[in-house]
């Protein structure tokens, strides 16, 4: 059973539109939840954290956690090119000594 | 904005040699990470460290693998005798907390011939 699952896409979506990521988690102990995104050929920045249910925003970006279907979403409003990447979903563990990395939904956003 | 630093950015080895990953953490952070990403894959887990000893690590994390603070400011990862299949490219990150997201390095992009 993989840990965290998102879909590979890509998702094309284009410029000022909306872009939603999905994410699914299988350890009902996870407590914290994050957005990293990864340019090709680079390392995964942090976007968004997220500990309690309901939504979080900060600037274009809203994390959605609901931890009774055990699914994180992330929202991209008004989306740029430059938000072209690859965003992966971390969840840690039950004893918080890891991260697991779904394998990375990669966002399109054309001009 | 503080950063980790990594170093050599690009390492090439020959099978069964010895490599040593090099990473300057966060300075005041306290939990210390290895992760490693094959081409085209996800970024998988290799090793915890905090408080000066392996909080926990992975299956991939055999004998063969090692992890030094030796300083109190580098974090290193030893490979006692490279194999093909470790050519990854290895990010260090570190983090103030275990319930924090961390802050991962630019990465070592480690190649074995």
């Amino acid at each position: 059973q993989k840990e965290v699952e998102q879909n590979s896409g890509p998702l094309s979506v284009p410029e000022g539109a909306i872009a939603s990521l999905n994410c699914t988690y299988s350890d009902r102990g996870s407590q914290s939840f994050f957005w990293y995104r990864q340019y090709s050929g680079k390392s995964p920045e942090l976007i968004m954290s997220i500990y309690s249910n309901g939504d979080k925003e900060d600037g274009r970006f809203t994390a959605q956690l609901n931890k009774a279907s055990q699914y994180v979403s992330l929202l991209i409003r008004d989306s740029q090119p430059s938000d072209s990447a690859t965003y992966l979903c971390a969840v840690n563990n039950w004893n918080f000594n890891k991260f697991y990395f779904g394998s990375g939904t990669k966002l399109n956003v054309k001009p | 904005e503080p950063e980790v630093t990594q170093t050599p950015s690009h390492q090439v080895t020959q099978m069964g040699q010895e490599v040593i990953l090099r990473c300057v953490p966060i300075s005041n952070h306290l939990y210390f990470y290895w992760y490693r990403q094959i081409l085209g894959q996800k970024v998988e887990f290799l090793v915890s460290f905090y408080n000066n000893e392996i909080s926990e690590k992975s299956e991939i994390f055999d004998d063969q693998f090692s992890v030094e603070r030796p300083d109190g400011s580098n974090f290193t990862l030893k490979i006692r005798s490279t194999k093909l299949e470790d050519s990854a490219m290895y990010f260090c990150a570190s983090g103030e907390g275990q319930n924090y997201g961390y802050t991962f390095g630019s990465g070592t992009r480690l190649t074995v011939v």
